[in-house]
């Protein structure tokens, strides 16, 4: 079964452009979540969706960031335009259940952003 | 003060020895309670859920301390493909069904032949 998958792995943009990241959860998760890391930080919860919901978006940090999930299958995340503070690592998971106890959460490779 | 705090390391320690990492999180409401393991360069994976009454898997162990707010894992025997960080993990279940994990900023533990 395939895992969770982000497209592009890597990604270097200008200050002030636009990225969309790609995410494709699990097959069947109704749950998907975006995190980021930025360095030397902790990796930070930005969103959660229920199928096509936006279940909390309590840590999207303004609104250059939309998040999107039409259908309820796969996910995009895009920065316009986006910040010199934007870089880091940014990781889609996605779970089966949600609000359980001791539900896995599985997380993609990540992508790599870099706003130069 | 940080959610989730840990010692970040690095923790270096020779192969086959023991050793224990401790992770503190202030928010009293936290329901559940996981290690994720992370690679250089790759995501998390989960290593163990924690249980209030504490569990092992192999030569893992954790344990959860609720008074004192605290987690703890312990790696016996530890293996050279021990080396990764390890990254302490709560989700506090708040209401309305939010379910985002909280991390920690990982502990770095490298296994020495």
């Amino acid at each position: 079964e395939a895992g969770v998958t982000q497209f592009p792995s890597h990604s270097v943009i200008e200050k002030g452009q636009t990225v969309t990241l790609r995410c494709d959860p699990i097959s069947g998760h109704d749950n998907l979540y975006w995190y980021r890391r930025v360095m030397g930080k902790e990796i930070k919860f930005l969103l959660h969706f229920v199928k096509e919901s936006k279940q909390d978006e309590s840590g999207m940090p303004n609104n250059r960031f939309l998040a999107e999930r039409t259908g309820g299958t796969y996910s995009t995340l895009k920065v316009q335009p986006a910040e010199l503070e934007d870089s880091g690592v940014y990781f889609c998971a996605s779970s089966l259940i949600a609000g359980g106890r001791y539900n896995e959460q599985f997380f993609g490779p990540g992508t790599r952003l870099t706003v130069l | 003060r940080k959610e989730v705090e840990q010692d970040p390391g690095p923790f270096n320690v020779p192969e086959g020895a023991t050793v224990a990492f401790n992770c503190t999180y202030s928010n009293s409401a936290s329901q559940s309670f996981f290690w994720y393991r992370q690679d250089c360069r790759k995501e998390p994976k989960l290593l163990m859920s924690v249980y209030s009454s504490g569990n092992e898997d192999g030569r893992f162990t954790a344990q959860l301390n609720r008074a004192s707010q605290y987690i703890s894992l312990l790696i016996r025997d530890s293996k050279l493909s021990d080396s990764a960080t390890y990254l302490c993990v709560v989700n506090m279940h708040s209401g309305g069904g939010a379910d985002g994990l909280t991390f920690g900023k990982g502990t770095h533990l490298i296994i020495q032949p």
